[in-house]
Order: C-alpha cells, then structure tokens, then sequence
C-alpha cells in the first residue's frame, strides 16, 4: 500500500522570502517521490521527482525538494518565492512495484505581493 | 504540439445522458490513466491501462467504462450521466518501463451535469 499526505491545505508567504510545502509518504518498498504544479483550469505540470541517489533534487522554475528516509518526507522548497509561484501543488508517490502514483490532497500556495 | 490531449474541454450535459471524452498522447508511453478531480481539488484514480490492458480498476460506478484501441488513446465512456458526475477528468500517461518515470497530464475536461 502507498499513501502520502500534505499536513497543510495552504501555505501563505510573501514575495521574496523562503517557501516550504509538506509531503510524508508511505510506501512498502522504495519509494519514487514526484511533485506537480496546477494552476487554475489546468491539467498538472510536473516539477521534479526523486529516484535515487541525492537526496536533494532540483526541478523547474527553481524549486527543490529534499528526500528524508528517516522522516518519509519530500517537502519542497524554493529559496526566494514569487507571485506567479502561487498555485496548487500535489506531492504523489508509487512504490517501484506499482503502476499507478498516488497523490496528495495538495496545497494552495498563495505568494503575497 | 500537445502531448497528451483531451476532448472537448468543457462538457455541459444533463442527467441520464451518455457521453465520452477522448483521450490521446503523442509520446509513445505505454501506460494511460483517468483521473477525477473533485469539488476540492482531490484527485482519484479511476483506471490505468498498460500495452492496451486494463492494469487498475478503482471503485468507480459501472457506468464509467475505458477503452483503449490502441497505446496511444483511452476514452471513458459515462453511461446515465448523474449531478455526482460533475468534476474535472484528467487523462495521463507515463512510460511504466522506465523507473521513475513522471506523469503528463492532459489539460482536463470539465464535466458539469445539469
């Protein structure tokens, strides 16, 4: 069985400053750990994902997201946030041995001007 | 060029009608899904096809029913349409061989049921 979830509905910052979004998963086997992006009356984007390896994966429009083993988390984060990042962001994970990814509730960022 | 593409976008129809959205990707993956997302944004897997075969078939109403001809496409079919209907249907595909692989999303159907 995998699930993951995304303690917070929504994740307020302001321009400019430091953003995180939460992910823990869990999964039977290993783990691939995936974020997307969607903004209003759009399909999903994806951002970047994690196999294997670094722990710390960089993706699109200069987010990142950091493996943690030992807590079974993938937040993201993203050093310097700006208005056009607000939007909704699902975390998924799929166990290596399954087809199909399982997402998040996700989390509407708002990035305050 | 769009990747995985689905149509019609909007989809207005009422209650205890037949409808299909269509579904199509252009980047020879093997493995497709259907998606509902609801009201609040919650996404569910409905069914995942790999190579043509029916790999997932979540608890989805009887009156849902995929169709694959071939790798490239999967339509849903809804058969006595009802307001519980109304969401938002993603289509995505994923080539399942390669580890790791990310999804494409198609752009999304709005279904409302009148």
């Amino acid at each position: 069985a995998q699930s993951v979830a995304q303690p917070e509905d929504q994740v307020n910052v302001a321009e400019g400053n430091p953003l995180t979004v939460k992910c823990t998963y869990s999964v039977s086997g290993n783990p691939y750990l995936f974020w997307y992006v969607q903004y209003p009356n759009r399909g999903l984007q994806f951002l970047l994902k994690y196999i294997t390896g670094d722990n710390l994966v960089k993706g699109s429009y200069g987010f990142e997201a950091e493996f943690n083993k030992s807590q079974t988390s993938f937040h993201l984060k993203k050093p310097s946030a700006l208005v056009s990042d607000s939007a909704l962001y699902f975390c998924a994970v799929r166990d290596i041995r399954s087809y199909i990814p399982t997402f998040g509730r996700g989390t509407s960022l708002i990035v305050h001007p | 060029d769009t990747a995985v593409s689905q149509t019609p976008k909007y989809l207005v129809t009422q209650m205890g009608n037949d409808k299909s959205i269509k579904c199509e990707q252009n980047l020879g993956h093997d493995t497709m899904y259907w998606y509902k997302q609801d009201s609040k944004k919650f996404l569910k897997i409905m069914f995942s096809y790999n190579n043509k075969e029916l790999i997932i078939n979540e608890t989805v109403p009887n009156r849902f029913s995929p169709k694959s001809p071939d790798k490239a496409h999967l339509n849903l079919h809804i058969n006595s349409l009802e307001l519980g209907d109304s969401a938002v249907y993603f289509c995505a595909s994923s080539q399942f061989g390669q580890g790791g692989a990310e999804a494409f999303f198609g752009q999304g159907t709005r279904l409302t049921v009148v």
